[in-house]
């Protein structure tokens, strides 16, 4: 079945250092999601991302989505206290099935 | 808030227990999923909704059991669990048109211990 795999499972960065993460799926994907979960909550939708290489920003945070649609990525400007928490991608299964594959996630912890 | 809110929010049982998950959406949507979040392993969707039929079942045990009366309430009945069970137990909802997939709205989650 379909695989969607992320790197880096952590990153530590200083506060105001750049961060990046980086998801592959194994299958083309129809569209991107990204969630955002801080420690202790839920994940929360921060974008979807549908046609072959389009990019979008929301302040500091750039998402890409690869021009074969199987690849993504997630960057972060100037990092602050209030981005930690863990970077989850998902697309759909495929096949017509319903719901999201997520990957395993990337663990941004921010040393102040 | 999300307007998806699960009860209980913690649970303690026995694995000869017999417990129920509850998951209400405000949203007006017409999807809703439960989803299993253990530590070191991606979040695993084990039941799809789709207009309270179910769509998905992805090869999860029998001692899991969903149900769903309604596209506001979503329920995950539990017996004789094991403790390799105890996890984050999410619920989501989404508006679904056709085969386009919209974003997801989690509720706070359960977290499950099984002794």
């Amino acid at each position: 079945g379909q695989q969607v795999m992320q790197i880096p499972q952590y990153q530590h960065v200083q506060e105001g250092e750049d961060f990046t993460t980086y998801c592959n799926s194994s299958t083309t994907l129809s569209n991107i999601q990204w969630y955002k979960q801080r420690p202790g909550g839920h994940p929360v939708f921060l974008i979807q991302l549908v046609k072959s290489g389009e990019v979008k920003k929301q302040k500091r945070l750039t998402f890409q989505f690869g021009e074969a649609k199987k690849n993504s990525s997630l960057h972060i400007t100037a990092t602050q206290t209030t981005d930690v928490g863990t970077y989850f991608c998902a697309g759909p299964p495929g096949g017509g099935a319903d719901g999201l594959t997520f990957g395993k996630g990337t663990h941004l912890i921010i040393q102040p | 808030e999300t307007g998806v809110t699960q009860t209980p929010r913690h649970l303690v049982m026995g694995m000869t227990n017999k417990k129920s998950l509850k998951c209400e959406q405000h949203l007006g949507h017409n999807a809703m999923y439960w989803y299993k979040q253990s530590a070191k392993k991606p979040l695993e969707l084990m039941f799809v909704y789709n207009f309270k039929e179910q769509t998905e079942n992805n090869s999860v045990p029998s001692r899991f059991s969903p149900e769903c009366p309604n596209s506001s309430h979503l329920f995950l009945h539990l017996h004789t669990l094991q403790p390799e069970d105890s996890a984050l137990y999410l619920c989501a909802s989404s508006r679904q048109r056709g085969s386009s997939y919209n974003e997801q709205f989690f509720g706070p989650g359960t977290r499950l211990t099984v002794l």
